[in-house]
């Protein structure tokens, strides 16, 4: 079993549709749960970045984490098209070694117009 | 404040060379860590360098080796190149060692193995 599974898609929303995005994971020592948006030929772009549990707001993006559950998701609210991307979520693994971010394989999201 | 700069962003080789790809991370990171991205693994953690010293290491063979320099940037050599290792290689850099800084991501080089 893979630390971070995340569904591949891919997805297509019309625009204006609620979206929402989820990964799990088997290592309950992560803390630090982030989502990344990829762009095509671009690097990832950090979106949301939670500690915990809990719920996080930022303009159309909600970012959500049941550790009890190992369970993340990010809702995106009136998508639009340029909200098209993969978005990537990402967990933070520290150990004595050091720290490397573990990343779900991507859901690549296309909202058309 | 600049971002994250990878040089080049793109390149061919052929089996049995070796490639080097340079990094260089936003001005007061000392932290730069190197991700490969392929379409059937995903992004896989390579190695992190601080203050010139590796910190942690992936699951890679010894082919892929890297280097930081003392004012930050950093260097990852790949030899023996194999069909496999055409991938995009991602650099991010973050301001400090552990902690809960975020790391900042470059646009990768796309290397092509032929």
């Amino acid at each position: 079993q893979k630390e971070v599974e995340q569904d591949p898609g891919p997805l297509s929303v019309p625009e204006g549709a609620i979206v929402s995005l989820n990964c799990t994971y088997s290592n309950s020592a992560f803390q630090y749960f982030m989502w990344y948006r990829q762009y095509s030929r671009k690097g990832p772009e950090l979106l949301m970045y939670t500690y915990s549990s809990g719920n996080k707001e930022d303009g159309r993006f909600t970012a959500q984490v049941d550790k009890s559950s190992k369970y993340i998701s990010l809702f995106i609210r009136d998508s639009q098209p340029s909200d098209s991307a993969t978005y990537l979520c990402a967990m933070k693994r520290e150990n004595q070694a050091g720290t490397a971010l573990i990343f779900g394989k991507g859901t690549t999201l296309s909202v058309s117009s | 404040k600049a971002g994250v700069t990878q040089t080049p962003r793109y390149l061919i080789k052929t089996r049995g060379q070796q490639v080097t790809l340079s990094c260089s991370p936003i001005s007061g990171h000392r932290s730069v860590s190197w991700y490969q991205q392929t379409p059937g693994q995903g992004l896989q953690f390579l190695f992190e360098y601080f203050s010139e010293t590796q910190r942690n290491k992936g699951n890679f063979p010894g082919r892929f080796s890297g280097r930081q320099f003392s004012n930050s940037r950093s260097e990852m050599n790949v030899s023996t190149l194999e069909l496999g290792d055409s991938a995009l290689y991602l650099c991010a850099s973050k301001h400090a060692f552990g902690g809960s800084d975020t790391q900042y991501f470059g646009p990768g080089t796309r290397l092509t193995v032929l």
